[in-house]
């Protein structure tokens, strides 16, 4: 079945730093993936997403490269910032009519100033 | 525009005492929805989803059930809860037919069984 692997957490990072999260992927056939940020409390949003091999997906300066040579959907980051503190999901969802989504287990994201 | 409503947000519930969590979309017709439980500083597990009314598939075996009664409602419930039921709930809908488009999420219910 389909699956998803996400670095472990939590990360600690400064204001202004780079940030990589590494996620790879198990999937039959091509899959779309996501990116879903989670802040305290809440639900989850989409962050980016890409639907083909080769598709970059960007959004308030995240960025992460659907690589189907190495099954892998890496989010990015030049310069976080302390409201970047969040849980991030990697994710890709089922090509069939329920388009269920497969969910990697969470990355816990904390910026400090 | 498409908006759903999940409730409660918080519920603290004794063992062995009934469940039901509701969730509504409002803004678009007949989408796949979706219950999904976070257990603390874990991933989602996907617990039911729908295709259409009455149309319930269940992900795993367990102390819960979900229904359908009408396209856009979506009910999570149990009998009996377990302390093993505690977590967050999250509702979330996709348009149907359309896999490459992202899931939108409710804002969650933290269940406590106690």
């Amino acid at each position: 079945g389909n699956s998803v692997t996400q670095m472990e957490g939590p990360v600690t990072l400064s204001e202004e730093a780079f940030l990589t999260i590494n996620c790879t992927y198990t999937a039959t056939g091509y899959p779309s993936l996501f990116w879903y940020v989670q802040y305290p409390g809440e639900g989850l949003q989409l962050l980016l997403k890409a639907t083909k091999a080769d598709d970059k997906g960007s959004n308030k300066g995240f960025e992460a490269t659907y690589r189907k040579e190495t099954t892998s959907f890496h989010l990015e980051k030049g310069s976080v910032q302390v409201s970047d503190s969040a849980v991030y999901f990697c994710a890709l969802s089922d090509r069939t009519n329920a388009g269920k989504s497969t969910f990697g287990d969470g990355t816990t994201l904390t910026v400090k100033p | 525009s498409q908006t759903i409503h999940q409730w409660p947000a918080t519920l603290v519930q004794p063992v062995g005492s009934p469940l039901s969590l509701e969730c509504t979309v409002e803004g678009t017709s007949n989408p796949n929805l979706y219950w999904y439980r976070q257990a603390a500083g874990r991933g989602l597990q996907l617990l039911f989803y729908s295709v259409g009314i009455g149309q319930i598939s269940s992900e795993v075996p367990q102390n819960l059930s979900a229904s359908r009664p009408q396209d856009r409602q979506f009910i999570l419930s149990s009998k009996k809860l377990l302390l093993s039921d505690s977590g967050f709930y999250l509702c979330a809908w996709r348009s149907q037919g359309w896999t490459n488009t992202e899931a939108f999420f409710g804002q969650g219910t933290r269940l406590t069984v106690v």
